[in-house]
């Protein structure tokens, strides 16, 4: 069974700073890995697809990056900004012909100004 | 990408009743999901919304308390039925298209914010 972990649960930064948040998944036989962004109360927005071939995505300041063999997903935030302040979830859906995603808790980002 | 909307974006309601969650797209798609979020807690897959036939649900998930309807490629709904303030949760719609373009990517509704007292 699929199981999704990200750390930390939660982090705090200042203003401008650039960070990490960290991806792992059990069954590296994914189909695909998406990072997706919930602020407070609301629903998903998609910030990047990693196919199971590829190894990164870049979007404006974020840059997802897929070691499958490893089981593990990065996304890296650039200068990142109070607007930025969110939560981050990392979804994997496995290969075998289901289309489910596989969630993890997410990671609760707060930049402060 | 589609536009996902989601009816009611939020509602109380009382023990013992039911209600139904619309979801909306603005284009025809192949997929159809729908996922609870608890409070605190990460999105669990209720169930596959299946055009002109029966849903299918997942592990610990069944019809008589949350039955599906998908009519068409752009429709379906979502019904928390006998509610008990366990169910207060997010209820969110997710689509998708299958194919050989596909890419797998999975696009999310606005969600609908369900408190039962």
């Amino acid at each position: 069974k699929q199981e999704v972990t990200q750390i930390p649960a939660a982090l705090s930064v200042p203003e401008g700073e650039n960070l990490v948040l960290n991806c792992s998944f059990t069954d590296s036989a994914i189909y695909n890995l998406q990072w997706f962004r919930q602020d407070p109360g609301k629903g998903l927005t998609s910030l990047l697809l990693i196919q199971s071939s590829q190894r990164e995505q870049t979007s404006g300041r974020l840059n997802a990056s897929l070691d499958k063999s490893s089981g593990r997903s990065t996304l890296y935030i650039a200068a990142s900004q109070p607007g930025d302040s969110a939560t981050y979830l990392c979804a994997v859906i496995t290969q075998g012909g289901s289309e489910k995603l596989v969630f993890g808790k997410g990671t609760k980002l707060t930049v402060n100004p | 990408s589609a536009v996902i909307s989601q009816k009611p974006s939020r509602d109380i309601c009382q023990r013992g009743t039911s209600l139904t969650i619309q979801c909306q797209v603005d284009s025809q798609v192949t997929m159809m999901f729908w996922y609870r979020q608890q409070p605190g807690q990460s999105l669990t897959l209720i169930a596959t919304a299946n055009q002109g036939s029966e849903a299918t649900y997942e592990s610990g998930f069944v019809i008589d308390k949350f039955p599906i309807s998908r009519p068409n490629l752009t429709f379906s709904t979502l019904t928390v039925s006998n509610m008990s303030p366990e169910d207060s949760s997010i209820y969110l719609c997710s689509v998708g298209w299958t194919g050989r373009t596909n890419t797998g990517e999975l696009f999310f509704g606005e969600g609908s914010r369900l408190t039962v007292l």
